[in-house]
C-alpha cells in the first residue's frame, strides 16, 4: 500500500536558517506528493503539491520540496525560516482515488 | 476561498454522552472525510463519504457513526463517549478525485471526554 513515512519527529532551527524537513513514500507508479502545515491549535494547511514535470515545486510560503525518484524523496526546504514557520508539517501520498495517506508528522521549533 | 467550518474548537463531555460534532463545507465538494489526529499518531480516518448518504470506515471507525444528509454537511457522532475518544477531531472535504487535488481542513475540534 502506499505510504509516506516522515523520520524526524521533531527539529529545532535558529530563525534565519535554512530548513530541511524529510519525507520518504512507498509507492509503484510516479505519486502525487504533498505537504501540509498545522499551525498550534489550527487544521491543516496545504503548502505545495507534486504531480508530475518539474521536479521542483514551489509553494507557499517561500516553501518549495524536491521529488527525487531515485530516493523515494519528497523533501520540504525553506532557505531561511521565520518564527512564524513553527507548526507540525505532515506529508501525504494517495491511496486510492480519493484518499490521502498521512505521515507522523514533524514538529518544527524555530529559535531566536 | 473554499472553507471548511467545524462548528465547536472546544468541547468538554461526560463519558457515556452522546456527541455530535458538525462539519460544514461551502464549495460543492462530494467528499468529506472525519479524522482524529493524536501525538505521535498522526493523522487516522475514522469515516468518509463521497456523496449524501453514502459513507465508507476508514481505518478506526470503531465508537463512532457518521451521518450527511445534505452535501455539505458531515456529522461524526460517538455514540457513548469514553476518555479513549478524547482527541482532536477534524473535518476536511475535497472534490471528486480529491487524492489529485488535496484536501480543505476544517480548524478542528478538541474534544474532551471526563
Amino acid at each position: 500500500a502506499q505510504s509516506v513515512t516522515q523520520p524526524d519527529i521533531h527539529i529545532t532551527v535558529s530563525e534565519g536558517a535554512s530548513l530541511e524537513l524529510r519525507c520518504n513514500y512507498s509507492y509503484g507508479a510516479t505519486p502525487y506528493l504533498f505537504w501540509y502545515v498545522q499551525s498550534p491549535g489550527q487544521g491543516l494547511q496545504l503548502l505545495l503539491k507534486y504531480f508530475s514535470g518539474d521536479t521542483l515545486v514551489q509553494g507557499i510560503k517561500g516553501f518549495e520540496a524536491e521529488f527525487k525518484r531515485s530516493q523515494s524523496s519528497f523533501n520540504l526546504r525553506k532557505p531561511s525560516v521565520h518564527w512564524s514557520d513553527a507548526a507540525e508539517y505532515f506529508c501525504a501520498v494517495p491511496t486510492g482515488a480519493n484518499n490521502l495517506f498521512f505521515g507522523t508528522g514533524t514538529r518544527l521549533t524555530v529559535i531566536p | 476561498d473554499v472553507k471548511v467550518t467545524q462548528s465547536s474548537r472546544y468541547l468538554v463531555k461526560r463519558t457515556g454522552e452522546k456527541v455530535f460534532l458538525e462539519c460544514v463545507q461551502d464549495m460543492d465538494h462530494e467528499n468529506m472525510f472525519w479524522y482524529r489526529q493524536d501525538p505521535g499518531l498522526g493523522l487516522r480516518l475514522i469515516y468518509f463519504s463521497y456523496d449524501v448518504k453514502m459513507k465508507e470506515k476508514g481505518d478506526i471507525p470503531e465508537g463512532y457513526s457518521v451521518s450527511r444528509e445534505k452535501k455539505e454537511r458531515f456529522s461524526l457522532i460517538l455514540e457513548s463517549a469514553s476518555t479513549n475518544q478524547t482527541s482532536m477531531y477534524l473535518c476536511a472535504s475535497s472534490l471528486s478525485m480529491g487524492a489529485t487535488y488535496g484536501y480543505t481542513f476544517g480548524s478542528g475540534t478538541r474534544l474532551t471526554v471526563v
